[in-house]
């Protein structure tokens, strides 16, 4: 079966540095790995996905996440943190099986302190 | 262009009643789906539906939860005989077709006393 794990409830990090939000997945043959955000009482925002190609993926505000496939791994990163940057993070690998359906991580909470 | 957008924003009600909640996809896309999160269970696939297709339910947690899609553009979740373990955020998300990036919409927010 295929699985996400996201290791940390949440991470703490300063404003300007640099932060990395940890994902792993289980799946079987080349995986479609996925970041959204979620801001308080709002839906989930795409940030950028993993399909073929280039290891380190750019997206939106500043993130990328590298794929590393011999460490089965996503891991989110940014260069430099801002406090608005706080926020829930998922990580979701598609399932392969048939229908397009995402299975998400469990989240991790983003804090960023001035 | 318009997001996805979701029906009403929150729903209060009461156990046993029945619920009806709405979803407007992204115009042009075809694959539309729902998903539920809870804070026990998480981010969980609940429907999706692809086209003319037939849907893939295999994320509904019971036959009390069915969902169809008229004209394959608008999408209703129902919910029948509410229980209090139905309170979640239920969140829609849109797609070009299989294999490209989902939208989601801000979700409904469902509290069932």
């Amino acid at each position: 079966a295929q699985s996400v794990a996201q290791p940390e409830d949440q991470v703490n990090v300063a404003e300007g540095n640099p932060l990395t939000v940890k994902c792993t997945y289980s799946v079987s043959g080349n995986p479609y790995l996925f970041w959204y955000v979620q801001y308080p009482n709002r839906g989930l925002q795409f940030l950028l996905k993993y399909i073929t190609g280039d290891n380190l993926v750019k997206g939106s505000y500043g993130f990328e996440a590298e794929f590393n496939k011999s460490q089965t791994s996503f891991h989110l990163k940014k260069p430099s943190a801002l406090v608005s940057d706080s926020a829930l993070y998922f990580c979701a690998v598609r399932d392969r099986g048939g229908y397009n359906k995402l299975i998400f991580g469990a989240g991790t909470r983003l804090a960023v302190h001035p | 262009g318009a997001g996805v957008s979701q029906s009403p924003s929150n729903k209060v009600t009461e156990k046993g009643k029945d619920v009806e909640l709405r979803c407007d996809p992204i115009s042009g896309h075809t694959a539309l789906y729902w998903y539920r999160q809870s804070l026990g269970q998480g981010l969980e696939f609940l429907i999706y539906f692809q086209g003319n297709s037939a849907p893939d339910k295999s994320g509904l947690p019971s036959d009390r939860f069915s969902a169809e899609r008229t004209g394959g553009s608008v999408s209703t979740l129902t919910i029948q005989r509410t229980q209090q373990e139905d309170s979640a955020v239920y969140l829609c998300a849109s797609s070009l077709g299989l294999a490209e990036t989902q939208y989601f919409g801000p979700g409904t927010r469902l509290l069932v006393l």
